[in-house]
C-alpha cells in the first residue's frame, strides 16, 4: 500500500462548481499534512496545510480525519486558473521527510 | 524574498557526460531536499540534508549519483556518468526544520534531457 494515496483524476468540472478531493494515508503516526498545487510544467507550490480542527482559505477548505486516516480538499466556485494538479502530502513520523501522493488533476471548464 | 534558486533551468547532454546540478536554499532554512519527478514515477525524494549533513540517500537511485551540500547555502547533484533514464526534472527544496511540521518551499527545477 502506497504511504499517500490519491485518486488521479481527472476531475471535469464546470466554472462555479464544487469539488472534493480525498487522500487517504497509511501511517497512523502522520501528524502534519499539506496540499500543494502544481501547474503544468511547475514547481509543486504550498496551498495550505491541514489541521485537525481544519481550515479554510477563501473558496478552498481543508479536513483532517485522523480516525479514518485521510484528508481532504473542497473546493467553491471552481475558478479557469484552479486547473492544475493537487497534491496530498504527509509526514513520516521521524525527521523531515515528506510523502508526496502521486497528485490529482482538476480541469475546470467554462 | 528570494525563493529556492536553482540552476540551470535547462540541460541537455549526451549520456556518459557529467551533469551538476545547482540549489542556494532560502535563507534560514536549514533541510534541504533534491526530488526527482517524471510522469511514470510522479516526485520521488532522492536525498535530504539537515544542517548540511545527509539524513536519508535512500532514494538516490545508484551510485552514479551523488549530492553534497558544502555549506547552507549551496548544495549539489551530481551524475556521473548520465544515461537516458535519467532524463527528468529534478526539483531542490528547503524548509526549516521541524520534524516533519514545516512545508517545503521547491525551486523552479532543472529539466534534464540526455540523449
Amino acid at each position: 500500500r502506497k504511504e499517500v494515496e490519491q485518486d488521479p483524476g481527472p476531475f471535469n468540472v464546470p466554472e462555479g462548481a464544487t469539488v472534493a478531493f480525498n487522500c487517504t494515508y497509511s501511517n497512523s503516526a502522520s501528524q502534519s499534512f499539506f496540499w500543494y498545487r502544481q501547474d503544468c510544467r511547475k514547481e509543486p507550490k504550498l496551498l495550505m496545510s491541514v489541521y485537525s480542527s481544519g481550515n479554510e482559505d477563501g473558496r478552498f477548505t481543508a479536513q483532517l480525519n485522523r480516525a479514518s486516516q485521510y484528508i481532504s480538499l473542497l473546493i467553491r466556485d471552481s475558478k479557469l486558473s484552479d486547473s492544475a494538479t493537487y497534491l496530498c502530502v504527509g509526514n513520516m513520523e521521524y525527521g523531515n521527510k515528506l510523502v508526496f501522493g502521486a497528485g490529482t488533476i482538476l480541469r475546470v471548464k467554462s | 524574498d528570494a525563493g529556492v534558486i536553482q540552476s540551470p533551468r535547462h540541460e541537455v547532454t549526451e549520456m556518459g557526460q557529467e551533469v551538476t546540478l545547482r540549489c542556494k536554499p532560502i535563507s534560514g532554512h536549514n533541510s534541504l531536499f533534491w526530488y526527482r519527478q517524471t510522469m511514470m514515477r510522479g516526485l520521488e525524494l532522492l536525498i535530504y540534508f539537515n544542517n548540511n549533513v545527509p539524513i536519508d540517500d535512500s532514494g538516490m537511485p545508484e551510485d552514479r549519483f551523488s549530492a553534497k551540500m558544502p555549506n547552507a547555502s549551496f548544495s549539489t547533484l551530481k551524475i556521473q556518468p548520465s544515461e537516458p533514464r535519467d532524463s527528468a526534472v529534478y526539483f531542490c527544496a528547503s524548509s526549516l526544520a521541524g520534524g516533519g511540521n514545516q512545508p517545503q518551499h521547491f525551486g523552479d527545477g532543472t529539466r534534464l534531457s540526455i540523449l
